[in-house]
């Protein structure tokens, strides 16, 4: 099992430029997750998935959109990037509520000049 | 609105020294859990505790999950350059969801 995959590793963007992270697990699990980690911020939730066909927003959302048209894929977009964007991105999936551990992507670290 | 906090945000320790970190929730927490991330990679997770007062052992790693269920502490003995790393503590939000709040991380150096 590869567990929690995470494309691409690494990105550069100009500001206003798009782009999607995909993230693929291949666990079954329910409940899938996007995180950006800045220096000093710890790992803050952008967007959450609790099932296929579900999304919500976390604690900072502006900027992003999810979609999770299957169960195992959620992709995070990026329709206009900005420097304030400039972060690492950690993809999760858990097997059901938080209560259980979540199992982490290898991230994407994006820079946006 | 819900704040689980961590102290001290950067810990830098001989080698063989002991080594803690705090976490403090604004709230009771049903669960509380640690996650270790090595620099340059992602959060492993390391275990939780559910239970008022539990104490878990993992090798030289000790955890508490205080009787209050609102904090939680990690300690190292006798740490090792294995043992670098950013640790995290996170518990559920409140709310049907209940999604992880994660701390914002002891960062702990060792110096061999």
């Amino acid at each position: 099992n590869a567990g929690v995959t995470q494309t691409p590793k690494f990105r550069v963007l100009k500001t206003g430029q798009s782009m999607t992270l995909l993230c693929a697990q291949d666990m079954n699990h329910e409940y899938m997750y996007w995180y950006r980690q800045d220096p000093g911020m710890g790992l803050r939730l952008i967007h959450y998935s609790v099932g296929e066909g579900t999304t919500a927003k976390g604690e900072v959302p502006d900027g992003y959109n999810v979609s999770r048209l299957k169960k195992q894929n959620f992709l995070l977009g990026l329709e206009s990037a900005a420097p304030s964007q400039t972060s690492v991105y950690f993809c999760a999936s858990s097997r059901t509520r938080p209560g259980y551990e979540q199992y982490f992507g290898p991230g994407t670290r994006l820079t946006v000049t | 609105g819900q704040q689980v906090m961590q102290i001290p945000q950067y810990q830098h320790v001989q080698e063989g020294e002991d080594f803690t970190t705090y976490c403090n929730s604004s709230t009771t927490l049903s669960n509380i859990q640690w996650y270790k991330q090595r620099p340059g990679g992602h959060p492993v997770f390391l275990i939780q505790l559910v239970k008022s007062g539990e104490v878990k052992k993992q090798k030289r790693l000790t955890f508490q999950f205080g009787e209050a269920k609102k904090n939680s502490s990690l300690h190292i003995t006798a740490t090792q350059t294995t043992d670098v790393g950013t640790y995290f503590c996170a518990g559920p939000s409140g709310g049907s969801q209940g999604n992880l709040i994660f701390g914002k991380g002891t960062k702990l150096s060792v110096k061999p």
